[in-house]
């Protein structure tokens, strides 16, 4: 099983639709858990911490299940600058402050 | 503030060369980390300094990659006579050495074997 899972996409949304992506990971010890995104041909940049809480930013929305081991990103509205590929980000077993990164799901907006 | 810079931008080598790039990190990030990115591929973990030793080398492919990081600041990885294989962006990212460990990217160096 790999150590962080995404539906690669793409997922193909009207703007003013909400979308949801989910991801799951292997490791029932990791503790820091992050949505990036990254446009084509450039850095990941990251979007969002996710906490156990659940968190809110804006039109993002992030949730945590531990017991069922995955990570979710819901976002409202969507708008065409939203298009890009999100990744799923878990710290890797053992070292809090090493990262794994999924390969991403890729969202398209269209008008 | 100043983010993470890498250079060069970009690096056409010939096959066999060695090639060196550098990460400069956020200022005061003690976590500097380096990744490589195939054309449509996912980030892949090559190795990461916590100031200025390397706990985690495994990511390194060969032993014609390696990367050294003094005074807890510049990074800079090298490839010994690179294949054509090595053509990819490499990115460096830096994080603080705390919860939740955020880490941030520079623009990376598109490499380019030829």
């Amino acid at each position: 099983r790999k150590e962080v899972e995404q539906d690669p996409g793409p997922f193909n949304v009207p703007e003013g639709a909400t979308v949801a992506f989910n991801c799951t990971y292997s490791n029932s010890a990791s503790q820091s858990f992050f949505w990036y995104r990254q446009d084509c041909r450039k850095e990941p940049k990251l979007l969002m911490s996710v906490y156990s809480s659940g968190n809110e930013d804006g039109r993002f929305t992030a949730q945590l299940n531990r017991a069922s081991q995955y990570i979710s990103l819901l976002i409202r509205d969507s708008k065409l600058s939203d298009s890009a590929t999100y990744l799923c980000v878990v710290n890797v077993a053992g070292y809090t402050d090493k990262l794994i990164f999924g390969t991403g799901t890729r969202l398209q907006v269209f008008p | 503030g100043a983010g993470v810079s890498q250079s060069p931008s970009n690096k056409v080598t010939e096959k066999g060369k060695d090639v060196e790039l550098r990460c400069d990190p956020i200022s005061g990030h003690t976590a500097l980390y380096w990744y490589r990115q195939r054309l449509g591929q996912g980030l892949e973990f090559l190795i990461y300094f916590q100031g200025n030793s390397a706990p985690d080398k495994s990511g390194l492919p060969s032993d014609r990659f390696s990367a050294e990081r003094t005074g807890e600041s510049v990074s800079t990885l090298t490839i010994q006579r690179t294949q054509q294989e090595d053509s990819a962006v490499y990115l460096c990212a830096s994080s603080f050495r705390d919860y939740p460990y955020e880490q941030y990217f520079g623009p990376g160096t598109r490499l380019t074997v030829t």
